[in-house]
């Protein structure tokens, strides 16, 4: 049971790429959900999905697109990278409202 | 005003001492309550959900006040390892999976 598994760890990008943040549980959570923090900004909600096929926006979704295809895996686009992307990017997952989340390790994204 | 709000500390304690830390929320129909403690550069790890009744967990015990929207989180008998960011987690209403996460209260614990 690896519960919530992202890759990858670190990552640089040029401004304007596109790259793809995977996300994968392994515990059959029905919610799944993206997080960025900021230093001195708590984290933020991104998007999130109560079950495969079922998206929506969170706090700050601009510059980020999100499919759920299967209960496992969530993965998180940006579309055209930006230095004000540049986060510690948590993906988490969790039962049902009832409980908390399980983070995953976390993405440390740098745009130059 | 801030959704959800914490004191941002440090909280600087000895081993062994007792430290409370609170949270303030804004809306007043949030469904459930959550406490997380981070180390740094590491994810969040849920410490202990947060109940009406009050509840505790070993030296761990996280009250909530509805009428006041006011959360709380007590460590008894401090340890070097408690020193950590915690943070308070509030499930707003209306959106199911819509936690909302203060910024964080930092403790650290000395010899």
């Amino acid at each position: 049971n690896a519960g919530v598994t992202q890759t990858p760890k670190f990552q640089v990008l040029k401004t304007g790429q596109s790259m793809t943040l995977q996300c994968a549980q392994d515990m059959n959570h029905e919610y799944m959900s993206w997080y960025r923090q900021d230093p001195g900004m708590g984290l933020r909600l991104i998007h999130y999905s109560v079950g495969a096929g079922i998206t929506d926006q969170g706090e700050v979704p601009n510059g980020y697109n999100v499919s759920r295809s299967t209960t496992e895996d969530f993965p998180l686009r940006l579309l055209s990278a930006a230095p004000s992307q540049t986060s510690v990017y948590f993906c988490a997952s969790r039962e049902d409202s009832n409980y908390g989340y399980t983070f995953g390790s976390g993405t440390r994204l740098t745009v130059v | 005003r801030k959704e959800v709000e914490q004191d941002p500390g440090p909280f600087n304690v000895p081993e062994g001492a007792t430290v409370a830390f609170n949270c303030t929320y804004s809306n007043s129909a949030s469904q459930s309550f959550f406490w997380y403690r981070q180390d740094c550069r590491k994810e969040p790890k849920l410490l202990m959900s947060v109940y009406s009744s009050g509840n505790e967990d070993g030296r761990f015990t996280a009250q909530l006040n509805r009428a006041s929207q006011y959360i709380s989180l007590l460590i008894r008998d401090s340890k070097l390892s408690d020193s950590a960011t915690y943070l308070c987690v509030v499930n707003e209403g209306g959106t199911a999976s819509k936690l909302t996460f203060g910024t964080g209260t930092r403790l650290q614990v000395t010899l």
